[in-house]
């Protein structure tokens, strides 16, 4: 079973940029599936942010323009997430998560990050 | 996009009550919907996968109906532990979009 776990710094400077890395145990970065970043605003709903298959191929939520990208460090079995000029908006629970065909059996436990100077 | 619409938004039940919580799609997703559930300061967990089919270890009180742009999610008789807030998803296209959720009370 495929066990996921977000880590980086829970506070980010406005206008800063926000990493964050999913550490991958129980399968491979470089199997066929699409590693998935997905964030929650306090109390709000669930957004999906973008996806990277092992192939270097991606997709991006347009709300999100160009600000974010998704990398894969195929050496230490991890994923990462950039999220550029950041604003108190992007305040939230960020999870990273994996898709099969059948959709995402699999997340992180979340890892809160919180935009202020 | 497709939008994902969810309806109620919340709903207050009882234990042994039998739930009903709607999706409807803007547009077509054929079957490629899931059904999640979120407690407080978790991740979500998928229930229903591919609109119908229940996730390995799931209890069975839980089951998923529906293709193209509506769907719904069935609790048969509601559990303490299923309080929580449910989230349908669709990955048929880009970007992938969830509904607003459906909070589940007492």
């Amino acid at each position: 079973q495929v066990q996921l776990q977000e880590s980086g710094p829970g506070l980010v400077e406005p206008s800063g940029t926000l990493s964050l890395t999913c550490t991958v145990s129980g399968g491979s970065i470089s199997s066929n599936t699409w590693w998935t970043w997905v964030r929650q605003p306090p109390g709000k709903g669930l957004e999906w942010m973008g996806e990277m298959h092992q192939s270097e191929t991606s997709n991006y939520n347009p709300s999100l323009k160009s600000r974010v990208s998704i990398l894969l460090d195929k050496s230490n079995n991890q994923f990462s997430l950039k999220l550029t000029s950041v604003t108190a908006a992007d305040t939230a629970v960020y999870y990273c998560t994996n898709r099969y065909s059948s959709g995402y059996p699999y997340w992180g436990q979340g890892t809160l990050v919180t935009v202020s100077s | 996009d497709i939008q994902m619409t969810q309806s109620p938004s919340s709903l207050s039940a009882s234990v042994g009550d039998r739930v009903i919580i709607t999706c409807r799609a803007s547009q077509g997703v054929t079957n490629d919907l899931g059904w999640y559930q979120q407690k407080p300061g978790k991740a979500p967990k998928r229930l229903i996968y591919l609109a119908s089919s229940l996730q390995s270890g799931v209890p069975s009180r839980f089951s998923g109906s529906g293709s193209g742009t509506e769907f719904t999610l069935t609790i048969s008789s509601l559990q303490p532990e299923d309080f929580a807030t449910y989230y349908c998803l669709h990955h048929t296209s880009y970007p992938l979009t969830f509904g607003g959720g459906t909070k589940v009370e007492i």
